[in-house]
């Protein structure tokens, strides 16, 4: 079975520029997660979907981040303009509604310079 | 306070000890709760699910209060490989992580 594919692996920007992600999840899994893991830190959680619908966007920072999952499968998280904190590993996860376990993608490494 | 509280760390041991991480939550409304490992530079890896009886897998054993909110994992004969990130991982209808605790098994 095909884990969360998400791409790029490596992005490096200037602050100030937009960039993308994007996440396949596992095939069936209507949760979808995005998180942001800082160097040292725990992942935190910016965005749930259930299906195509917003569950949980309570932690995303509305005035540079948005995420779409328009046909309730893959996703993309874009961020505009770029922060020099925004530098982190966004990570995408997907899971059964009746299972909660997470199964996670290697990862977007954004660096902002 | 935060959501989901670990164990500073690090951790250090060396190969054979037995090491055990707590971890304590603050929604008394959370539904499941699991440990994750997370090599470095690698994603997070489902490790382990944790139930009220108690579970064991090998040589790690979760365990989980309900009514002190709290979560442990023990891990018995500690391998060069167990060398990691362990996180802790509360779900209230979404999937809620702590900052982790790394450990280091040593020869």
């Amino acid at each position: 079975e095909a884990g969360v594919a998400q791409s790029p692996r490596y992005k490096i920007i200037e602050k100030r520029q937009s960039v993308a992600f994007w996440c396949n999840p596992i095939s069936g899994h209507a949760t979808l997660y995005w998180y942001q893991q800082i160097l040292g830190q725990g992942p935190k959680l910016l965005i749930q979907f259930q299906n195509n619908g917003v569950v949980d966007d309570s932690q995303l920072p509305k005035d540079r981040f948005s995420a779409e999952r328009l046909k309730g499968v893959d996703s993309t998280l874009k961020i505009q303009p770029a922060k020099l904190e925004d530098s982190a590993v966004y990570l995408c996860a997907s899971s059964l509604v009746s299972l909660p376990e997470a199964f996670f993608g290697q990862g977007t490494r954004l660096t902002v310079v | 306070r935060k959501e989901v509280e670990q164990d500073p760390g690090p951790f250090n041991v060396p190969e054979g000890a037995t090491v055990a991480f707590n971890c304590t939550y603050s929604n008394s409304a959370s539904q499941s709760f699991f440990w994750y490992r997370q090599d470095c530079r690698k994603e997070p890896k489902l490790l382990m699910s944790v139930y009220s009886s108690g579970n064991e897998d090998g040589r790690f054993t979760a365990q989980l209060n309900r009514a002190s909110q709290y979560i442990s994992l023990l891990i018995r004969d500690s391998k060069l490989s167990d060398s990691a990130t362990y996180l802790c991982v509360v779900n209230r209808g979404d999937m809620r992580f702590g900052a982790g605790t790394r450990l280091t098994v040593k020869p």
